[in-house]
């Protein structure tokens, strides 16, 4: 079965230091990854996504996402922070039939000056 | 502008009663999906749709219906059978299936009294 794990629901960062979420899955089938990001009553927005191909994928806002299949992790990265990045961040795995996505618990962003 | 509206943003209820939350996309996407946002849960799948007049259950369905009479259209009843309704709601489209980009609407946050 597909699932995602999102370790640490909460973390906290200098404004201008490295920002490093982890996301490992476990997926049945070749998996479709997702980063979504969600601002305080809003929806989500996408961040990046991993379908096929070259590994390292870059987004939106200077985030970035490295596929490794060895590890099944695929960690989201921004090399300085803005104040502006607080938020939530989501990482997603696609359904075993392709048809959905399982989605992980999130993790809360913040940034300090 | 292309998008996913959801009404009303605030919505509250008393327990017995049961209630329609609104999700429109005039993105002219095939596939439409319901979730429930709980702190520190994630995004829970309730429904979703990958054509009109067909509908599959998420993971979390009971106590809930939908139905897809149109395209752009995706309406969520949460019954008096949901025992614990309270929650953020969130409707998303994707063109055609789980790999796509999945476009949320804003929410809609659910209190019962």
């Amino acid at each position: 079965a597909q699932s995602v794990t999102q370790l640490g629901s909460h973390v906290s960062v200098s404004e201008g230091a490295l920002v490093l979420l982890r996301c490992n899955y476990s997926s049945s089938v070749p998996p479709y990854l997702f980063w979504y990001v969600q601002y305080p009553n809003q929806g989500l927005q996408l961040l990046l996504k991993y379908t096929t191909g070259a590994t390292l994928v870059k987004g939106i806002n200077g985030f970035e996402a490295e596929f490794k299949k060895s590890e099944t992790s695929f960690h989201l990265t921004k090399p300085s922070a803005h104040m502006s990045d607080a938020a939530e961040y989501f990482c997603a795995v696609s359904g075993e039939g392709y048809n959905k996505l399982i989605f992980g618990a999130g993790t809360r962003l913040a940034v300090h000056p | 502008d292309g998008g996913i509206t959801q009404s009303p943003k605030y919505l509250f209820r008393k327990e017995g009663q049961n209630v329609t939350l609104s999700c429109e996309q005039n993105l002219n996407h095939d596939a439409m999906y319901w979730y429930r946002q709980d702190p520190g849960q994630g995004l829970r799948l309730i429904y979703y749709s990958q054509i009109v007049n067909d509908f599959q259950k998420g993971d979390i369905a009971e106590g809930y219906s939908v139905s897809r009479e149109k395209k752009e259209s995706f309406p969520l009843t949460v019954t008096s059978a949901q025992k614990n309704p309270t929650a953020f709601y969130l409707c998303a489209s994707t063109e055609r299936g789980g790999t796509d980009t999945q476009y949320f609407g804003p929410g809609t946050r659910l209190t019962v009294l």
